[in-house]
């Protein structure tokens, strides 16, 4: 099946900081990807969809000031975490999805996921 | 706004029991609806991919079925193994994948 990735794994940051998590389809063109956040014992959350060379849309209660999504090229999608705090602290994992037209056939496959963790 | 519901929260079983999981949704304007393990701290895994126009999906051990109209899934666990312990989610997709809160599953030796 088809193949994203995540980098980083695992990250560390200070209070106050930003960081980039990128998210990659390896083997197809992902015209639409989605980030969703996955908080200890919780499921996970749904924060945007995003369009290849389009603003992304976010979901309901979601800064999107503060949580910054670029999908400039067909294969890359990032979600940068501005001036990250504690309560950022959480699970994140993009979906790529490998067709633009919505259909039964058009399936989301999952990156394996970032954990941050704001000290 | 899709809400998706799974039942049961946790379920303890011991090994060689089969059993099933429920989950259901309530936008049934679906395209499809995958069935994913989790194990404490990783990503997701994907178990099994029903397409809105099917009825179930089959992949060794395990079965899923999906009832579209009623807004219905069952994933199907046979002969359940220690290495099945994980929680499981379901994520109907009407458009863009939506979780519930999973079943989490632990089977005894």
């Amino acid at each position: 099946g088809a193949v994203v990735s995540q980098h980083p794994s695992r990250v560390i940051c200070k209070s106050g900081t930003s960081v980039k998590i990128e998210c990659r389809s390896l083997d197809f063109q992902a015209t639409t990807m989605f980030w969703y956040r996955q908080f200890p014992k919780q499921s996970l959350m749904l924060m945007a969809t995003s369009n290849e060379g389009s603003k992304a849309t976010y979901e309901q209660g979601v800064e999107k000031d503060k949580f910054l999504i670029n999908h400039a090229s067909l294969t890359l999608s990032t979600l940068t975490v501005t001036s990250a705090h504690p309560e950022d602290s959480s699970f994140y994992i993009c979906s790529a999805r490998d067709g633009p037209i919505l259909g039964s056939y058009n399936e989301q496959f999952f990156g394996p996921g970032t954990r941050l963790t704001v000290l | 706004k899709q809400e998706v519901t799974q039942i049961p929260a946790a379920l303890s079983v011991p090994e060689g029991e089969n059993l099933v999981l429920n989950c259901s949704f309530t936008d049934s304007a679906i395209y499809n609806l995958q069935w994913f393990r989790q194990d404490p701290g990783k990503g997701l895994t994907s178990l099994l991919l029903i397409q809105s126009s099917q009825r179930e999906q089959t992949s060794g051990r395990l079965n899923a079925s999906l009832d579209k109209s009623s807004g219905r899934s069952t994933l199907y666990i046979a002969a359940s193994q220690p290495g099945d312990s994980a929680t499981y989610l379901c994520a109907p997709n009407a458009g863009k994948s939506t979780f519930g809160d999973g079943t989490t599953l632990t089977v005894k030796p």
